[in-house]
């Protein structure tokens, strides 16, 4: 069974760090892209950074850049999220999911798993 | 930057069918997916590659996406079905989510 769980989420003064975790079981975890999408109190789904599946490719958002790097551990079947000069924009749930891709011309892409969510408060 | 745009809300009879749009610039020309989310709980994807159901998904959802504009239909739309659903694309290296629409059964 496929199975994600995120944590390191918590309260946090804007202008701070925090590093979320997600650990994955049930899977060849080193064989996926994987992703962390956030969603903010009452609104909708935001994707924020994915990496490829031996971390040699890192893609953001607009909103992160410069601010959160995403590093995975594959020996740990780990996937990491440091969030630094945090905002209250950035308070939200952080999933972590796994990003499913294909195709060459016409790209494929889905996430197929996704785990329950760590909650990121930014507040002095 | 790329955008998807979703109704912020349909309303259906139980019974009878919903559909769900996503409009986007040549949307057609890529491919869409949907997830379902209940309150509380993480997203659930429930159509992707336009039209492909994962398994476990009933029958009743059903997807296109032609032109500028991807469906999500769901036939015989029961009352457990009411949710927010998101669109999702890709274009250039970005994940692309829809606003989500809020789909209540009445």
């Amino acid at each position: 069974e496929v199975q994600l769980v995120e944590s390191g989420g918590g309260l946090v003064q804007p202008g701070g760090s925090l590093r979320l975790s997600c650990v994955a079981s049930g899977f060849t975890f080193s064989n996926h892209w994987m992703s962390w999408v956030r969603q903010a109190p009452g609104k909708g789904l935001e994707w924020v950074a994915n990496i490829k599946e031996d971390g040699s490719e890192k893609y953001y958002v607009d909103s992160v850049k410069g601010r959160f790097t995403i590093s995975r551990d594959n020996a740990k079947n780990s996937l990491y999220l440091q969030m630094n000069s945090l905002r209250a924009e950035d308070t939200a749930v952080y999933y972590c999911a796994r990003d499913v891709r294909g195709g060459t011309v016409v790209i494929v892409h889905y996430f197929d798993y996704w785990g329950r969510g760590s909650l990121v408060a930014v507040s002095s | 930057s790329y955008e998807v745009i979703q109704p912020p809300s349909v309303s259906v009879s139980p019974g009878q069918t919903a559909s769900i749009t996503c409009s986007g610039d040549k949307l057609g020309d890529k491919y869409a997916c949907w997830y379902q989310q209940k309150p509380g709980q993480s997203p659930v994807l429930v159509i992707y590659q336009d039209s492909k159901r994962p398994s476990g998904i009933p029958e009743r959802f059903s997807g296109s996406n032609s032109g500028n504009t991807a469906t999500l239909t769901i036939s015989g739309t029961q009352a457990m079905d009411e949710a927010d659903y998101y669109c999702q694309t890709w274009d250039s290296n970005t994940v692309v989510f829809g606003g989500g629409t809020k789909l209540t059964v009445l």
